[in-house]
């Protein structure tokens, strides 16, 4: 399709719980990337994969975040043993190419806001 | 340390008047600057881009502008309209480096009123 679909759309989860959110890309969008945003402010990037391999993971906290994205099946990010800090909206976004080459940006999707209680 | 700032968390003008929201950067290895409107509950859409050789860009009401030497852009929306509304977000990268990821400002929300 031609948008990048987010799932769920709201996640509640109790502190110490797992969370996974999912996405599907562009259909032939080799890029992926995952942001946080959290109460309204920047986006906070995460990681990006080309095709199901990791290409920069500088933005992803060293522990209890972790991400794939496997052929055939929507990325995912998942967060073990969540905590109250990690409330926020996770978009997820996908290019044709390395966006930093792209003259168009990236395709966002409508994100995940995660409420941990 | 924020490398991209927009400084004015919010812009109110009256519509057919022009909008004009700033955006300042610290990292001179940016070199590629994109502008997207946030709508509640959804995600950023790409609205404009710059590369760092040029100074202007325009695209119909949209126009926007980059100041290398004081590392400040801004975007112009004139006529401005109701449906302008929203959340605009700065956002920079470097394209020479080896990373695609995108550096965000923190956003100014503009407000047109009729």
């Amino acid at each position: 399709g031609e948008e990048v679909a987010q799932t769920p759309k709201h996640l509640v989860r109790g502190e110490g719980q797992k969370a996974k959110l999912y996405c599907a890309p562009i259909k032939g969008h080799s890029y992926v990337f995952w942001y946080q945003q959290v109460l309204k402010n920047e986006f906070k990037f995460l990681i990006s994969f080309q095709n199901e391999n990791v290409f920069d993971e500088t933005g992803m906290p060293k522990e209890r975040f972790s991400a794939k994205c496997l052929p055939n099946s929507p990325c995912s990010l998942e967060i073990q043993a969540t905590k109250l800090e990690d409330s926020a909206v996770y978009f997820c976004a996908s290019s044709l190419i390395r966006d930093s080459l792209s003259p168009y940006g990236y395709t966002f999707g409508s994100g995940t806001r995660l409420t941990v209680v | 340390d924020q490398q991209v700032k927009q400084n004015s968390p919010s812009l109110s003008v009256q519509e057919g008047r022009i909008s004009i929201l700033n955006c300042d950067y610290t990292n001179s290895m940016f070199d590629y600057f994109l502008w997207y409107k946030k709508y509640p509950a959804e995600g950023p859409t790409f609205l404009i881009s710059i590369s760092s050789i040029k100074d202007k860009n325009e695209d119909g009401r949209f126009t926007v502008f980059l100041n290398k030497s004081a590392k400040h852009l801004s975007l112009h929306i004139v006529p401005s309209q109701p449906g302008d509304s929203a959340v605009y977000f700065c956002a920079a990268s470097a394209r020479g480096g080896s990373q695609g990821n995108l550096i965000f400002g923190k956003g100014t929300k503009l407000s047109v009123k009729p």
